[in-house]
């Protein structure tokens, strides 16, 4: 079946510009996870969605990120005014629940470079 | 918070020799994810281990939890190319934290 996607694969945009990133969960998953890998880290969390709750915004790093949930399904991460240590790739996963013992699936990622 | 902290952060081997991935945790893991990456295809899972002692194996990755649940060892035998990557470990303290990753590199 398929997977978690997102969009677009990479993206190049230079300082200052606004950024949307698309993440498209597995169908009938309720949690969705945005996370970022810069280079030479590990994964960061960003922000967390389960069913209707409000989100954990928790790890998002400055009020410059936004994400949002339409229909409980499609995610957009957006990144106003960047910068160029957002430079990353930005991934998105979805579990069937939240916890410990639900395994997450992850997308392809999208590699954001900020010029 | 949760911390985990992996070794060796890259590892390079000759195909067909074993080796050993370390990942160890500030606190008990109540739920410990490996997690292997390769550029262009997200994350792939790879073994979610609950229970202190608990040992899984899928081909010729072995996963391990210690007694305590405050490490895991990953082990690969007779390393193959397709077996070149980023390994991560993961754990879920109210939200999932990984380690920073071993990159491993598999010499023909």
């Amino acid at each position: 079946g398929a997977g978690v996607s997102q969009s677009p694969s990479n993206k190049v945009t230079e300082k200052g510009k606004d950024v949307e990133l698309r993440c498209d969960p597995i169908s009938g998953h309720t949690a969705l996870y945005w996370y970022r890998q810069s280079l030479g880290q590990g994964l960061e969390f960003l922000i967390y969605f389960q069913g209707n709750s409000a989100p954990d915004k928790s790890g998002l790093p400055s009020d410059r990120f936004s994400a949002e949930r339409t229909g409980g399904s499609v995610s957009t991460l957006t990144i106003q005014r960047t910068q160029q240590e957002d430079s990353a790739v930005y991934l998105c996963a979805s579990s069937s629940d939240r916890g410990a013992y639900n395994e997450q699936f992850f997308g392809p990622g999208t590699r954001l470079t900020v010029l | 918070s949760q911390e985990l902290e992996q070794s060796p952060q890259s590892l390079i081997v000759q195909e067909g020799k074993n080796l050993t991935i370390n990942c160890t945790s500030s606190k008990t893991l109540y739920g410990l994810y490996w997690y292997k990456q390769k550029y262009g295809e997200g994350l792939i899972f790879l073994m979610m281990l609950q229970k202190g002692g608990e040992e899984k194996s899928h081909e010729k990755i072995t996963a391990k939890l210690d007694e305590k649940k405050q490490q895991s060892s990953l082990h690969i035998t007779a390393s193959q190319p397709s077996h070149a990557g980023i390994y991560l470990c993961g754990a879920d303290d109210l939200k999932l934290v990984f380690g920073q990753g071993t990159r491993l590199t598999i010499n023909p």
